[in-house]
């Protein structure tokens, strides 16, 4: 059975520190892995879709990393916003339509 | 800016309705999706289409039904609705092929009771 697994669960940091959390999914078969963001009351959105080992990928204040062999990827987020308070979700798929959702990282930063 | 919309934010049915849940995307996109998200669980795929009329099931597809006559619109069916549906849902599309980030409309919470 093919499992994504995200953690923490849920985080609170203050305004203005760094933070990571991690997405661990199956080493074998790997084809892609997705991270999105999903705000309250709003669609989730891409934030990026890696699909080479040792990917770094970068937007703004949050990047991500990506090791296949050994099945995680982190998102990190430096300096952190209020307006970053999400749902931070990622999805693996082994090439197929069928993509496996971790159940998301909530995270809460507070003024 | 790239759109999917969903028929309804809230909706509120009875056990043993019919009810239809729409979704348009407007990014002339061949996939589309559809999800249920529960408390403690990841989304779950419910069905898929890469073409119209084209379908595939999902992980759960078990109490629906989809239909795609256009491509642009992704309809889910509750042939007859029961409590355990109770759930969101989330529609999505993509560009054809494998692997390309997936656009979600805001979703449905549908409540049975």
């Amino acid at each position: 059975i093919l499992n994504v697994e995200q953690s923490p669960q849920s985080l609170h940091v203050q305004e203005g520190d760094s933070t990571n959390f991690t997405c661990s999914f199956p080493s074998s078969n790997f084809y892609a892995l997705h991270w999105y963001r999903w705000e309250t009351a709003k669609s989730p959105e891409a934030l990026f879709v890696m699909t080479l080992n040792g990917d770094e990928k970068k937007k703004g204040r949050i990047s991500a990393t990506l090791n296949t062999k050994e099945g995680y990827s982190y998102l990190y987020i430096k300096g952190s916003q209020p307006e970053d308070s999400a749902t931070y979700l990622c999805a693996f798929t082994s090439g197929t339509y069928k993509y496996i959702f971790g159940t998301g990282t909530r995270l809460k930063v507070l003024a | 800016d790239v759109k999917v919309t969903q028929s309804s934010r809230y909706l509120v049915k009875r056990t043993g309705e019919k009810v239809f849940l729409e979704c348009v995307q407007d990014m002339d996109h061949e996939n589309m999706f559809w999800y249920r998200q529960d408390p403690g669980l990841g989304l779950r795929l419910i069905y898929f289409s890469y073409d119209v009329k084209m379908k595939e099931k999902g992980d759960i597809p078990e109490g629906y039904s989809v239909s795609r006559e256009k491509k642009e619109r992704f309809s889910l069916i509750l042939e007859s609705a029961s409590t355990n549906q109770t759930s969101m849902y989330l529609c999505a599309s993509s560009l054809p092929g494998y692997g390309y980030e997936q656009y979600f409309g805001p979703g449905t919470r549908l409540t049975v009771t």
